[in-house]
């Protein structure tokens, strides 16, 4: 089993509508949970971070932690063209410290 | 504010030959990473230091691959001697404390 996993994609949204992105992570104690977007051939760009259970919301981009079943999800609202990207999920596992385990990410393709 | 540097941004090399990626932190950040982008294995920690001081190098994948952080604004990574397989994207990535990671713009390494 793959410490961070996500469902490669491509997933493909209907400009205006709500995208969803999944990723379960295997270690049970994980810490801290982040969602970077990275444009084909540009570095990932951090877009949202939670560390407590329940939904944090940020503009169109709504993060939701559910650690008893050990998944994170990001909700973009009003999709839009320039949201197509690959979304990459890290989590900082139980040892702590700072390290990232980052997912193989979520290719999203916005249809106008 | 001006973000992670790295230098080159480029390199073609060939095989055999001594590489050495150079990244500058943001300024007052205490942690730096770098990380090895394919598309195979995704993005992956190769080492990282907090205040200057080597604190995991699991990632790197042989003595090929070396690391130093001299002081708290320059890192390098270097190989040698260089194969085809260490062609990726690698990145540097500071950070304050635990706060979320910032991405440089990478470099993109070709061996040939």
């Amino acid at each position: 089993q793959k410490e961070v996993e996500q469902n490669s994609g491509p997933l493909s949204v209907p400009e205006g509508a709500i995208a969803s992105l999944n990723c379960t992570y295997s270690d049970r104690g994980s810490q801290s949970f982040f969602w970077y977007r990275q444009y084909s051939g540009k570095s990932p760009e951090l877009i949202m971070f939670i560390y407590s259970n329940g939904d944090k919301e940020d503009g169109r981009f709504t993060a939701q932690l559910n650690k008893a079943s050990q998944y994170v999800s990001l909700l973009i609202r009003d999709s839009q063209p320039s949201d197509s990207a690959t979304y990459l999920c890290a989590v900082i596992k139980p040892e702590g410290n700072e390290k990232l385990t980052f997912g193989t990410g979520t290719r999203l393709t916005i249809i106008p | 504010d001006a973000g992670v540097i790295q230098s080159p941004r480029h390199e073609v090399t060939e095989m055999g030959q001594e590489v050495t990626l150079r990244c500058k932190p943001i300024s007052g950040h205490n942690s730096l990473f770098w990380y090895r982008q394919t598309m195979m294995r995704g993005l992956e920690l190769l080492i990282y230091f907090n205040n200057n001081v080597p604190i995991d190098d699991s990632g790197m994948p042989e003595d090929r691959f070396s690391a130093k952080m001299p002081n708290a604004s320059f890192s390098t990574l270097k190989i040698q001697p260089s194969e085809p397989r260490d062609s990726a994207v690698y990145f540097c990535a500071s950070s304050l404390a635990v706060q979320p990671q910032h991405f440089g713009d990478g470099t993109r390494l070709s061996i040939l």
